[in-house]
């Protein structure tokens, strides 16, 4: 595709219930990140694949989130029995290569996720 | 910890030259700093990268001094359309907040 595309583009949830992230990198790009940012702040990293491996995982908050990618296309970002300090913007962004340290990272519209 | 330190925030006016520094005392060996933009609403976008001395593109300047515990993100003559979120990213391998944008720096631009 043209960019990197996310879906849903917000999501309004009830505490305690799980949400799918869903993220559609350019075609081609082997590697793939997550981020959060909260109202009024900077970005949070979360995790990144690189393929369909996750070598950094450092930034995942809890046990309640989880991210997969298949196929080194689409992946899923799985926050499961949500809190409501989990209310943010997730964004994803791809980019050619896996080493972040030089990547140019293209960046989605993310979703923004609201957990009442 | 490749910790970054940015101004809040910065006024200036169309046309001119607006310089944002960035500190990042524990800047590592193979550390690349990479400079994004982000308006309301949208994810950031690439601005410049450099390693060192200073880097140029269509857009904008990057002046990185030889101890490389700053850089600097020079855009000359600014518009309205300038006016967003410039963030100052350096990657450290050793540990965490890797990846880490921080909060980076709100520029306003005037008439």
């Amino acid at each position: 595709g043209a960019g990197v595309s996310q879906s849903p583009s917000n999501k309004v949830t009830e505490k305690g219930k799980d949400v799918e992230l869903r993220c559609d990198p350019i075609s081609g790009h082997t590697a793939l990140y997550w981020y959060r940012q909260s109202l009024g702040q900077g970005l949070e990293f979360l995790i990144y694949f690189q393929g369909n491996s996750a070598p950094d995982k450092s930034g995942l908050p809890s046990d309640r989130f989880s991210a997969e990618r298949t196929g080194g296309s689409v992946s899923t970002l799985t926050i499961q029995r949500t809190q409501q300090e989990d209310s943010a913007v997730y964004l994803c962004a791809s980019s050619k290569t896996g080493d972040p340290l030089r990547s140019e990272q293209f960046f989605g519209p993310g979703t923004r996720l609201t957990v009442l | 910890l490749a910790k970054t330190t940015q101004p809040i925030s910065m006024d200036s006016y169309e046309g001119q030259e607006v310089n944002i520094t960035c500190s990042h005392n524990n800047i590592a060996t193979n550390d690349y700093i990479t400079w994004y933009q982000q308006f309301p609403s949208q994810g950031p976008r690439f601005i410049i990268q450099g390693y060192k001395t200073k880097v140029t593109n269509e857009v904008a300047s990057l002046f990185i001094p030889a101890d490389r515990k700053s850089s600097t993100l020079s855009l000359p003559r600014v518009s309205l359309s300038d006016t967003a979120v410039y963030y100052c990213l350096v990657v450290g391998r050793g540990g965490g907040n890797k990846l880490t944008f921080g909060t980076g720096t709100q520029l306003k631009v005037e008439l």
